[in-house]
């Protein structure tokens, strides 16, 4: 167990629809990254936050947007779904934004119809 | 552009011997991370083992050693004394250093099977 939760563990949606996956960090983590996982893409990053603000920004589709919260915890919001965001999605955590490892949570896996 | 290569799709090995996983990647920044990552069946990322740019010692973490080599620009994985549990998907990963920033590009991965 890494320490960071994620939740929902699985999401099935319809296109079009508006989803939210929430992702807590290990205590004491102040950075938050999200990365999307799918077959045909691989592992891709999508956004790194850190107390609270954008610190850097990878592949990240516009109808996708993030925050994270005063009290650490982060949302990836995903809109206007697609099939192909179909995928599984990581949040993982490091202690600061400098050189520390990522520790990730189990995913939420997303699925929609 | 910066870039991990993961040449080997899948990897066979024998329980108890030792195996190494490929890793070369590019990047023109003097200050990275390279990690490497298992994902089991479940669907978890593990992280294994890290080497900083400027580290002069190849890292180790039990089974898990790095062979590092900077000139060549690759971060091999290295596991001794394979065990069936081993048998997952291991991906390389690089974090880049930038300003304010750590964006993280990953592999497609090595998928290893070990044999009993």
């Amino acid at each position: 167990d890494s320490g960071v939760t994620q939740t929902p563990k699985h999401l099935i949606t319809a296109t079009g629809q508006r989803v939210t996956l929430r992702c807590s960090p290990r205590s004491g983590d102040l950075s938050v990254y999200w990365y999307q996982q799918s077959l045909d893409q691989g592992l891709q990053f999508l956004i790194q936050y850190y107390n609270g603000e954008e610190r850097a920004k990878g592949n990240i589709l516009e109808r996708f947007s993030a925050q994270q919260f005063p009290d650490l915890h982060s949302e990836l919001n995903l809109s206007s779904l697609e099939l192909g965001d179909s995928a599984l999605y990581f949040c993982a955590s490091s202690a600061t934004s400098g050189r520390q490892t990522q520790y990730f949570g189990p995913g939420t896996r997303l699925l929609v119809l | 552009a910066q870039k991990i290569t993961q040449t080997q799709p899948g990897m066979f090995v024998q329980e108890k011997e030792a195996v190494t996983l490929d890793c070369t990647y590019d990047t023109s920044d003097p200050s990275y991370g390279l990690f490497w990552y298992k994902q089991p069946s479940s669907g978890e990322m593990i992280f294994l083992i890290y080497q900083g740019s400027y580290d002069q010692q190849n890292a180790t973490e039990g089974r898990y050693s790095l062979n590092f080599q900077k000139a060549r620009k690759s971060a091999n994985l290295v596991i001794s004394a394979s065990q069936l549990g081993d048998s997952a998907m291991y991906f390389c990963a690089m974090r880049e250093d930038n300003t304010g920033g750590f964006k993280t590009i990953f592999g497609a991965g090595t998928r290893l099977f070990v044999k009993a």
